[in-house]
This record gives C-alpha cells, sequence and structure tokens, in this order.
C-alpha cells in the first residue's frame, strides 16, 4: 500500500536561496508532523497539522520556516534564505489521528544540502 | 514526554535473540512505551507499542516491568537485516511530538 512520500529526495543549495519540501501523507490520515535529523542526531520536532486545528509551530526554529497544508492532506514544508545549518534530513510522518495510540509513518525524507 | 535512556551501541550474531533495555524513570500515567527502528537513509519505522505488562506482535516483543520505569524491546532470531537504530520513547496521550535521543545502534554480525 502507499506510504508517505516525500519530494524530492535530495535537494542541493547555494545559501540565501528558499527551498520547499513536499510531504504527501498516507490517504486518511488527518495528523502530520515535520521533524528534522541531522547528520548522526536524533529527530528534533517542527511542526504538527491535525485536521482542520491551528498547526503547533512550537518546533520551527526561526522564521525563515514555514509549512502549510491545503486540503486537509499535502503539506509542503518553506525555507526561506537558507542557511548551511538548515542542512539536514527533512522527514514527514502522518497518523490517523493524533492520540498516543496511533503510531506515526514516516516518509524517507529529503536530504537538503545549503553549499 | 520522558527522558530515556538506552545504551549507546550493542553487537550481535545472526539467529540470536537481541533485547535492548530502556529506562524511563519519570514515565507519567499516561505514557506509552514507543519503539521505532531505523535504517540509514530511511525514515523511523514503528515497531511496537504499549502500556504495562507484554506486548507481541510479528516483528518484537516488549515486556514491561509493572512500575513501567523501564521498558525491554525483544527482537527474537536477529538477521542481518535487523542492523539498525532502534529508538525508545515514552509518550503522553497528548501531544505527539517525537523526540529521538541518539538510540541504541544494533549491529548483527554473521
Amino acid at each position: 500500500g502507499a506510504g508517505v512520500s516525500q519530494s524530492p529526495s535530495n535537494k542541493v543549495t547555494e545559501k540565501g536561496k528558499d527551498v520547499e519540501l513536499r510531504c504527501d501523507p498516507i490517504s486518511g490520515h488527518t495528523a502530520l508532523y515535520w521533524y528534522r535529523q541531522s547528520l548522526g542526531q536524533g529527530l528534533e520536532f517542527l511542526i504538527y497539522f491535525q485536521g482542520n486545528s491551528a498547526p503547533d509551530k512550537s518546533g520551527l526554529p526561526s522564521d525563515r520556516f514555514s509549512a502549510e497544508r491545503t486540503g486537509g492532506s499535502v503539506s509542503t514544508l518553506t525555507i526561506q534564505r537558507t542557511q548551511q545549518e538548515d542542512s539536514a534530513v527533512y522527514l514527514c510522518a502522518s497518523s490517523l489521528a493524533g492520540g498516543t495510540d496511533q503510531p506515526q509513518h514516516f516518509g524517507d525524507g529529503t536530504r537538503l544540502s545549503i553549499l | 514526554l520522558a527522558k530515556t535512556t538506552q545504551p549507546i551501541s550493542m553487537d550481535s550474531y545472526e539467529g540470536q535473540e537481541v533485547n535492548i533495555t530502556c529506562s524511563h524513570n519519570n514515565i507519567a500515567t499516561n505514557d506509552y512505551i514507543t519503539w521505532y527502528q531505523q535504517f540509514p537513509s530511511q525514515g523511523p519505522r514503528f515497531i511496537i507499542q504499549g502500556y504495562k505488562t507484554k506486548v507481541t506482535n510479528e516483528v518484537a516483543s516488549l515486556f514491561i516491568p509493572a512500575d513501567r520505569k523501564s521498558s525491554t524491546l525483544s527482537l527474537p532470531r536477529v538477521s542481518l537485516s535487523d542492523t539498525a537504530v532502534y529508538y525508545c520513547l515514552a509518550l503522553k496521550a497528548a501531544g505527539n511530538k517525537l523526540t529521538f535521543g541518539g538510540g541504541t545502534r544494533v549491529l548483527v554480525k554473521p
């Protein structure tokens, strides 16, 4: 069956450019999460969407980061004026609902490299 | 999110059982214990979740003692393809912001 799909799988860009990362969650999943994972490190929460509720943006590291989720499905994470410290793997996950008993299913991420 | 502590790495051999113990001394009443597996260049994959006693699925077993201050993930008869990083989390019932620590790097040798 279709899992969480992320695109592009790899992105290399120059410092100062804007980038958009896309996430297609599993159909029917109302909860969607973005995380960041730096090389050899654990996971860092960025933002959480649940249905039509206002997103939890508490993990976004700066105002250069933003995300939207259109129609309760596809989500886009945008990083403006990229910096070298933004280099990481950006992971998207979705779950049936926002409850703890609903495991999160991850995509394979977008590996972002800022030159 | 309760703090969890788990070994940094473990080595094993094909066909053996691997047990990874995670401590979560400050676990709250409504926290669930959840384990994820991650291969290089892939996103984490949910393995198993439990609240108390024992949970078993087709992949692993999870043992949780009565005080819930620790848990043990058991992988039966591991193969080379089980080489991965395994993350233990204790999650509150409300709020699902996963924060993985360093995890346990399991290396299965031939």
